[in-house]
């Protein structure tokens, strides 16, 4: 079946510094989604990209619709301390429905 | 508006126990899915409903487990009787079934079950 494969599966900065982190498939997806789970809640939508090389911006994040529609990109500019939390990406899964295939996640953690 | 709304927020139960899980999924919204997330498997879709019908229960982990959605504002996720290797942290979560952002699914704050 589909795979979403992230990476780093974990990172630890400093405030203030750049992220950034990637979601790659074997398959082709025809939307990217990216998430922001935050310890002890539920994962909230942070960024939805519709058309290969597509760049769309929410306030310091951006996110990237890779040009082989195989891959997404996330970045984190000056990073603080509330954006640590796991961040996922998440396609279609072609097979079903409005199913959604989900990464295992880039665990982010910020040291002020 | 409110967004998609569960309870319990957290449910401690003993093995044998049945325990049920209430989602409100947000209002208008054709799509309702249950997932289950746990450190060694991730987020693991269960079961999803189109118009109240479910579409795809292949991720109920046995028969154990149950759901149904009697209207389109409320659903139940049952385990009875419940095992220690249920404990997980249990998603609701809500999308619109038309338009580009049908994909778009929306997450309640889950319910955190731990079976001893």
């Amino acid at each position: 079946g589909q795979q979403l494969n992230q990476s780093p599966q974990s990172m630890f900065i400093q405030e203030g510094e750049d992220v950034s982190m990637n979601c790659t498939s074997s398959s082709i997806f025809n939307t990217w989604l990216w998430y922001k789970q935050d310890p002890g809640e539920g994962p909230v939508l942070l960024i939805a990209l519709y058309k290969a090389g597509e760049l769309t911006s929410n306030g310091r994040l951006t996110a990237q619709f890779g040009i082989t529609r195989k891959d997404s990109f996330l970045n984190i500019s000056a990073s603080i301390p509330s954006d640590v939390g796991i961040y996922f990406c998440a396609g279609p899964n072609n097979n079903a429905g409005n199913m959604l295939t989900f990464g295992g996640g880039t665990r982010l953690m910020v040291k002020p | 508006d409110a967004g998609v709304i569960q309870s319990p927020r957290h449910e401690v139960t003993e093995m044998g126990q049945e325990v049920t899980l209430r989602c409100k999924p947000i209002s208008g919204h054709d799509y309702l899915f249950w997932y289950r997330q746990t450190m060694m498997r991730g987020l693991e879709l269960l079961i999803y409903f189109n118009n109240n019908v479910p579409i795809d229960d292949s991720g109920m982990p046995e028969d154990r487990f149950s759901a149904k959605m009697p209207n389109a504002s409320f659903s139940t996720l049952k385990i009875q009787p419940s095992e220690p290797r249920d404990s997980a942290v249990y998603f609701c979560a809500s999308s619109l079934a038309q338009g580009i952002s049908s994909y778009e699914q929306y997450f309640g704050p889950g319910t955190r079950l731990t079976v001893t």
